[in-house]
């Protein structure tokens, strides 16, 4: 059984740029949730997705976005790329919602210059 | 939405010793996990203890549901066992994800 998988590892940015990270879910998970953890903090949310549909946002502005594709693995966009966006990005799969153990992936290190 | 709180923040123990970590949380969750975080990033899931008592080797963890805490006890500590421990939440009535606390810093001296 394969577990949550994320690309890149790391990746450089300058302020403005757009970046596409990416997130394949464990085997026979249908939700994947994204979540932005900036250094000395716990991750905060960014938004969940269901059967292809987001299915719930936290407090993160729409150039922040999401899809999920037929076979639940997920990208997380980002516009506009701002400094304070530098962040470790983790993806979290489940079966169903937040309810069910969510199982992380390792994470992409995002820098913005 | 929920409120999680942890303490302590921060733990120096010397390898041998036992600790305590609690997780506070402000409403009645369907969800209650704990992880620990590797120097590398990645959340190790240890328990998904909405309620009740698990045991993992020198880890377990009991969460009184009715009173909104969950303890995570580690007994003989190791040096590998350094690092973030955060709990994290998830209640119906809140948004479709877990909140996480803010962590407990571990550090196991040799």
């Amino acid at each position: 059984e394969t577990g949550v998988t994320q690309s890149p590892t790391h990746l450089i940015k300058t302020r403005g740029q757009q970046v596409t990270l990416r997130c394949s879910s464990q085997s026979g998970h249908n939700t994947v949730s994204w979540y932005q953890q900036a250094l000395g903090q716990g991750p905060q949310f960014i938004f969940q997705y269901y059967r292809e549909e987001e299915n719930g946002r936290g407090n993160f502005p729409p150039r922040f976005s999401g899809l999920q594709f037929p076979n639940y693995s997920s990208e997380l966009n980002v516009n506009a790329l701002e400094l304070d966006d530098s962040a470790l990005y983790l993806c979290a799969s489940s079966i169903g919602g937040s309810n069910n153990e969510q199982f992380f992936g390792p994470g992409t290190r995002l820098t913005v210059l | 939405g929920i409120q999680v709180e942890q303490s302590p923040p921060d733990l120096i123990l010397q390898e041998g010793a036992n600790s305590t970590l609690r997780c506070n949380f402000s409403d009645s969750v369907n969800n209650l996990q704990w992880f620990h975080q590797n120097p590398w990033g990645q959340l190790i899931n240890l328990f998904y203890i909405p309620s009740g008592t698990k045991q993992n080797g020198r880890l377990s963890a009991t969460t009184v549901a009715t009173e909104r805490y969950s303890l995570l006890y580690i007994s003989s500590s190791q040096t590998t066992d350094s690092g973030v421990y955060f709990c994290a939440a998830h209640t119906n009535t809140g948004r479709r994800a877990l909140t996480f606390g803010s962590g407990t810093r571990l550090q196991v001296q040799p």
